[in-house]
């Protein structure tokens, strides 16, 4: 079956202007999470959706980070008025959390450069 | 300040030899714990995961091994083959609320020579 899909896979933009990135999570998947990775870093946890709960988004690092999710499917990750510090590659993943186990499965992530 | 540590940031190993890959954690409140594999350009692999109930977990060439006295973690890879070569992370689960958001660690590279 289809996996965690992200669009762009890479994103050059200015430095000054809005990004916008796509996840399309695994179908059926209730949870759906956002992560970060900066060069020679590990992941950073940005942001959590779980069904129709609030999100959880307490990763943010400023108030120029958003995301949105409509229902149990297309997540999207808006960066304003993006910064140097905001390269990185932007990964997503989906998970369907049953009890214990809640394996996270990831897309092949966005590569954002600001210049 | 990490909470989890991956001490050794490379790692080579002969083919056919076991590679052993480290992790510590701080918090002894954490209660699932992943290893993940990345190749280059793309997202990371789920590989296994122990919860705290256990202290192993074998799937085929790869185990881990949870002491949480130490609160430390391993993955051993036997026998090791060329397409492990990879970036293996480590992550834990924490929760927060319902949020069940994955603490990682910033990885080890490791090579396996043919």
């Amino acid at each position: 079956g289809a996996g965690v899909s992200q669009s762009p896979s890479n994103k050059v933009t200015e430095k000054g202007k809005d990004v916008e990135l796509r996840c399309d999570p695994i179908s059926g998947h209730t949870a759906l999470y956002w992560y970060r990775q900066r060069l020679g870093q590990g992941l950073e946890f940005l942001i959590y959706f779980q069904g129709n709960s609030a999100p959880d988004k307490s990763g943010l690092p400023s108030d120029r980070f958003s995301a949105e999710r409509t229902g149990e499917s297309v997540s999207t990750l808006t960066i304003q008025r993006t910064q140097q510090e905001d390269s990185a590659v932007y990964l997503c993943a989906s998970s369907s959390p049953t009890g214990a186990q809640d394996t996270q499965y990831f897309g092949p992530g966005t590569r954002l450069t600001v210049l | 300040d990490q909470q989890v540590k991956q001490n050794s940031p490379s790692l080579s190993v002969q083919e056919g030899r076991i590679s052993i890959l480290n992790c510590d954690y701080t918090n002894s409140m954490f209660d699932y714990f992943l290893w993940y594999k990345k190749y280059p350009a793309e997202g990371p692999t789920f590989l296994i995961s122990i919860s705290s109930i256990k202290d192993k977990n074998e799937d085929g060439r790869f185990t881990v091994f949870l002491n949480k006295s130490a609160k430390h973690l391993s993955l051993h890879i036997v026998p090791s083959q060329p397409g492990d070569s990879a970036v293996y992370f480590c992550a834990v689960r924490s929760y927060a609320g319902n949020n069940r958001k994955l603490i990682w660690g910033l990885g080890t590279s490791l090579a396996v020579n043919p």
